[in-house]
């Protein structure tokens, strides 16, 4: 089946500086792929939808400037947490669509 | 390999019909198990299963969690239009990540 990845599993940082997360889909061209962040009660936020050769698209009330996405390929898409803080530490997940949407793994951020 | 897998892929139900959902894992470190509607774009959290045979209900949706047997169900009861959308199982593998089924894709007619 369809298969997303994404790099790191897992990052710790300190506030201030920048991390950037890959999503990769390892047996399919995606042109289009979903960001996702969860909050507490397991509840998933779309933060964006990252078009292959285009800007993304922001969901309302997310900083497009702090939260940078580039989708370079058809296989790749990074989002970048530009000077961390605290309040996003959280778990970053991607989703590549296909026939359906295939999750990654996601990403546990903290930032100290 | 850690694997979530869901069945059936795909289900068409009328309306006030019951459906079951089904959801079974292989992975290394259980923590959790989620079930999650996802009608546009953002999933909807519906359930978090922890505990065998405890099941959980809201409205019409229950689910249940057999760690034994490593399945969980997701049942819907009186079924109505609103309730069509992919159903995603995913397993918390101990806080290191994520594994998601492939969806139940439920649509309901009238």
């Amino acid at each position: 089946g369809a298969v997303v990845s994404q790099h790191p599993s897992r990052v710790i940082c300190k506030s201030g500086t920048s991390v950037k997360i890959e999503c990769r889909s390892l047996d399919f061209q995606a042109t289009t792929m979903f960001w996702y962040r969860q909050f507490p009660k397991k509840s998933l936020m779309l933060m964006a939808t990252s078009n292959e050769g285009s800007k993304a698209t922001y969901e309302q009330g997310v900083e497009k400037d702090k939260f940078l996405i580039n989708h370079a390929s058809l296989t790749l898409s990074t989002l970048t947490v530009t000077s961390a803080h605290p309040e996003d530490s959280s778990f970053y997940i991607c989703s590549a669509a296909w026939d359906t949407q295939y999750f990654g793994p996601g990403t546990r951020l903290t930032v100290l | 390999e850690d694997k979530v897998v869901q069945s059936p892929l795909s289900l068409v139900v009328h309306e006030g019909d019951t459906v079951t959902l089904n959801c079974s894992y292989e992975v290394t470190n259980f923590r959790s198990l989620l079930w999650y509607k996802q009608e546009k774009k953002a999933p909807t959290f519906l359930f978090m299963l922890t505990s065998s045979g405890i099941e959980k209900k809201s409205g019409r949706l229950s689910s249940i969690l057999d760690k034994k047997e490593l399945f969980s169900i997701l049942n819907i009861t009186a079924t109505q239009t609103g309730d069509s959308a992919v159903y995603l199982c995913a397993v918390d593998n101990y806080g290191q990540n994520f594994v998601f089924g492939p969806g139940t894709r439920l649509s309901v007619l009238p």
